[in-house]
């Protein structure tokens, strides 16, 4: 399984883009990459999922270079309410099953 | 159409006591998955069922078990707890195998005293 390597915090305004990118050296090629959100005290949110090169979704986008071995979440115009932790997650399905890895996520903490 | 409910919400056992939690997915999800989560280790996966059967499974000891029913209901078992265990236990849910948008629930947050 693909380790991810993310950012352990990050701080940003309201009404700026962030990006946060996401290293995982060891993706393999059936491997997708997963965005999830989470909130205090809550299980995480599903943000975005991509495979190659750029997906966008009505409240981020996910670019993917062609070696496949990091990957970017973009945030535009964040607000407070962002303020969150943001996982980047490897996998694929096997032979048996998926098998989802969480790495330490990054703290996104927004400021007005 | 209802999220994914985890019952009970809150619990507050002792030590070498055991524990079962309980997670209904979304209806028509058939793969169920379940994961710790601390301050100290983050988020955790300890297993995954999918169509009733166990297809994957973290490295946690044998005290930790699961199952799921036909209904794809699933619960967790922990038996002779430990302080170690209190933690946020958290259920996701998805369509299908494989890469896939999960669902999580709002955890179950255990207390072992």
């Amino acid at each position: 399984l693909a380790k991810t390597t993310q950012p352990i915090s990050m701080d940003s305004y309201e009404g700026q883009e962030v990006n946060i990118t996401c290293s995982h050296n060891n993706i393999a090629t059936n491997d997708y990459i997963t965005w999830y959100q989470q909130f205090p005290s809550q299980g995480p949110r599903f943000i975005i999922q991509g495979y190659k090169t750029k997906v966008t979704n009505e409240v981020a986008s996910l670019f993917i270079p062609a070696d496949r071995k990091s990957s970017t979440l973009s945030l535009p115009r964040v607000s407070l309410s962002d303020t969150a932790v943001y996982y980047c997650l490897v996998g694929a399905s096997n032979t048996g099953g998926f098998k989802t890895i969480f790495g330490a996520g990054t703290r996104l903490f927004v400021k007005a | 159409k209802a999220g994914v409910t985890q019952t009970p919400r809150y619990l507050i056992k002792t030590r070498g006591q055991q524990v079962t939690l309980s997670c209904s997915p979304i209806s028509g999800h058939r793969s169920v998955s379940w994961y710790q989560q601390t301050p100290g280790q983050g988020l955790q996966f300890l297993f995954e069922y999918f169509s009733e059967t166990q297809r994957n499974k973290g490295n946690f000891p044998g005290r930790f078990s699961g199952r799921q029913f036909s209904n794809s209901r699933s619960e967790m078992n922990v038996s002779t707890l430990e302080l170690g265990d209190s933690a946020l236990y958290l259920c996701a849910s998805s369509l299908q195998d494989g890469p896939r948008e999960q669902f999580f629930g709002p955890g179950t947050r255990l207390t072992v005293l």
